[in-house]
């Protein structure tokens, strides 16, 4: 089994809607979380850093799981722009371990 | 936020000759840095961690003698592919943080590499 596991999809998603991807991770002493966005052919980058208690950036809103050792990561209101890969990120003992990245693609 | 750099930004060479990228973290000094290669449509997977003053720590499967990494400065990482061959074809990224690997990583913005 993975470390850290997402939904490769793709998830096609009408402009609009709403959608959410889960990543689960392995080891319970895991510190750090985080999602990142990569575009096609380009580098990841920080999304959002995710908290125990959990945290909203205008359309995107991020929770950790602890007991069920997941994260979740669900866009509102999804744009056309929001079209990319998103990287589920956990961080243990200064080991940085990506999951393999949900592929996401709002459709017009 | 930091700012991180890649050199060259991509480069075509014949198979069996080496090519050195540079990672640089320009407005902070880096004690660690993190090499990866993605393939084609697949996931990024970390190669080795560079650690400034010592030697990198090499992820299973990796050749630490075709993948020589060099952390010589706070600032500067090297990654060369020594002889390489057309399945070296990949996209090289390195990240870095101002503070532990716990905290966000920067990203370069990769060096696609074409071998012939």
């Amino acid at each position: 089994r993975k470390e850290v596991e997402q939904d490769p999809g793709p998830f096609n998603v009408p402009e609009g809607a709403t959608v959410a991807f889960n990543c689960t991770y392995s080891n319970s002493a895991s510190q750090s979380f985080f999602w990142y966005r990569q575009d096609c052919r380009k580098e990841p980058k920080l999304l959002m850093s995710v908290y125990s208690s959990g945290n909203e950036d205008g359309r995107f809103t991020a929770q950790l799981n602890r007991a069920s050792q997941y994260i979740s990561l669900l866009i509102r209101d999804s744009k056309l722009s929001d079209s990319a890969t998103y990287l589920c990120v956990v961080t243990r003992d200064d080991k940085i371990i990506f999951g393999k990245g949900t592929r996401l693609h709002i459709l017009p | 936020g930091a700012v991180v750099s890649q050199h060259p930004s991509w480069v075509i060479c014949k198979s069996g000759t080496s090519v050195k990228i540079e990672c640089r973290s320009l407005d902070f000094q880096a004690t660690t840095m993190f090499w990866y290669r993605q393939f084609p449509k697949q996931s990024l997977m970390l190669m080795a961690t560079s650690n400034e003053g010592s030697k990198a720590t090499y992820e299973q499967g990796v050749e630490k003698d075709k993948f020589l990494i060099n952390h010589a400065s706070l600032t500067l990482s090297t990654l060369t592919v020594t002889s390489a061959h057309p399945e070296d074809s990949s996209f090289y990224i390195c990240s870095t943080s101002p503070w532990s690997a716990n905290n966000e990583q920067f990203f370069g913005p990769g060096t696609r590499l074409t071998v012939l």
